[in-house]
């Protein structure tokens, strides 16, 4: 069975742009989630997404945004990007939304913002 | 808010030994998962080991096991014969089951193993 896929795996921007992650679940798994990682910040949640709809969303600005396609592929967007956005973007799938199922991680994209 | 503290930065462990790693977490909930998550430099994520905190057994997986203390929210880590493999970050997670379930991250420690 393959794992969670992301794409790009890496992905070089500059200040003001914008940019979108795709993130590929497992087959089955309907929950998507994306975590941002930082050496200063840890991994902080952004949000998750069940059935199309987002459920939970973390404490960052509206510039990220996200959604997901009925196949359960999400996309997540950051716009107008600024330097403090570089970092690691996980997606983490899971076979429902709001239950006890361990979370599967993919291997991530790294943005750099120059 | 939950919290998950891990204070410890760094741990080194000589091969075939055994190494613990801290976790430490608050919450006010009485149900709530948590976990182990594995990152080596590989980048992915991932899951070492599972305790529901309804469970007074502790977990195992093999040489992982875990030592949870609900009174003290504590949630260590052991590693039995430390292998090379092993060298990676540790995070440690919290998670709360229902409408706002999230995984809540401490900061991670960085292990290394010992030729």
């Amino acid at each position: 069975k393959a794992g969670v896929t992301q794409t790009p795996r890496y992905l070089i921007k500059t200040r003001g742009q914008q940019v979108t992650l795709s993130c590929s679940p497992i087959s089955g798994h309907r929950s998507v989630s994306w975590y941002q990682q930082t050496p200063g910040q840890g991994l902080q949640f952004l949000f998750e997404y069940f059935s199309e709809t987002q459920r939970n969303k973390g404490n960052f600005p509206g510039r990220f945004s996200g959604r997901q396609f009925s196949n359960s592929r999400s996309e997540m967007n950051v716009s107008t990007l600024e330097l403090g956005d570089s970092a690691l973007y996980l997606c983490a799938s899971s076979l429902v939304w709001g239950a006890d199922q361990p979370q599967h991680f993919g291997d991530g994209t790294r943005l750099s913002i120059l | 808010a939950q919290t998950v503290t891990q204070s410890q930065p760094e741990m080194s462990v000589q091969e075939a030994e055994t190494v613990t790693l801290s976790c430490t977490y608050d919450t006010s909930e009485s149900n709530y998962y948590l976990f182990w998550y594995k990152q080596p430099p590989s980048r992915q994520m991932i899951l070492v080991i599972r305790q529901e905190a309804y469970k007074q057994q502790n977990a195992t997986e093999n040489r992982f096991s875990v030592n949870f203390q609900k009174a003290a929210k504590s949630f260590s880590l052991k590693i039995s014969d430390s292998q090379l493999g092993d060298t990676a970050m540790y995070f440690c997670a919290f998670m709360k089951p229902g409408a706002n379930s999230k995984l809540t991250f401490g900061k991670g420690i960085t292990l290394s193993v010992r030729p």
